[in-house]
């Protein structure tokens, strides 16, 4: 069965306080890795798409790379508005079904 | 602003009753999904329209039902109401009818069965 974990559950840094979040992914024939951000109460919003191993992506202070069973998500100094859960998601089973994990919920502090 | 936009944005109810939350895609957007997000399932997908049909289903109940209008806009209607139907039911918009994994959510509809 197709599945994503990520860890940790939770993440608190410190401003400026460097980090990575973890996405392990199990799929038969991955069609892309994607990265999302969530907000209390929000939407998720896209952040990047990652298709093949060694790729890597940036925006800002965030960082994904991919391999062939994970992809991280690197913080760098980090500043409080980045607060917020990541949250990363698969195709399942054809291009229309994208299954996400559960989340990192980070918190980063002043 | 994702302009998905999804009505109502909080509504309580009681069991056995029903609802429908609607959703209004992006303008362009044919494509409509519907996805539960709870406490203890994450963001569950349950349903794909694209252009009034349905395209891909996720682990939606008997319970649940959708279906997309000629204006695009789509329904989502859950009837004989449990308690673990409390959730937020958002509903994502892309443009075509297979994903690209970029999805644009709407901000959600907060249901409380009580």
């Amino acid at each position: 069965e197709d599945q994503v974990t990520q860890s940790p559950e939770a993440l608190r840094l410190q401003e400026g306080e460097s980090s990575s979040l973890n996405c392990s992914y199990t799929v038969s024939g991955l069609r892309g890795l994607f990265w999302y951000r969530q907000d209390p109460g929000k939407g998720p919003e896209f952040l990047f798409t990652l298709y093949s191993a060694g790729e890597e992506k940036e925006k800002e202070r965030l960082k994904a790379t991919l391999t062939k069973k994970e992809s991280f998500l690197h913080i760098t100094a980090p500043k409080p508005e980045d607060s917020a859960t990541y949250l990363c998601a698969v195709f399942s089973g054809g291009y229309n079904k994208l299954i996400f994990g559960a989340g990192t919920r980070l918190a980063v502090h002043p | 602003d994702s302009g998905v936009t999804q009505t109502p944005k909080h509504l309580i109810t009681a069991t056995g009753q029903r609802v429908t939350l609607r959703c209004s895609p992006r303008s362009g957007d044919l494509s409509v999904y519907w996805y539960q997000q709870s406490l203890d399932q994450g963001l569950q997908f349950l349903i794909q329209y694209y252009n009034g049909e349905e395209r891909a289903k996720g682990n939606i109940l008997e319970r649940f039902s959708a279906q997309q209008f000629p204006d695009l806009h789509s329904e989502l209607n859950l009837s004989s109401l449990e308690l673990g139907d409390s959730a937020l039911y958002f509903c994502a918009s892309s443009v075509g009818r297979e994903g690209t994994g970029e999805l644009f959510f709407g901000e959600g509809s907060r249901l409380t069965v009580l």
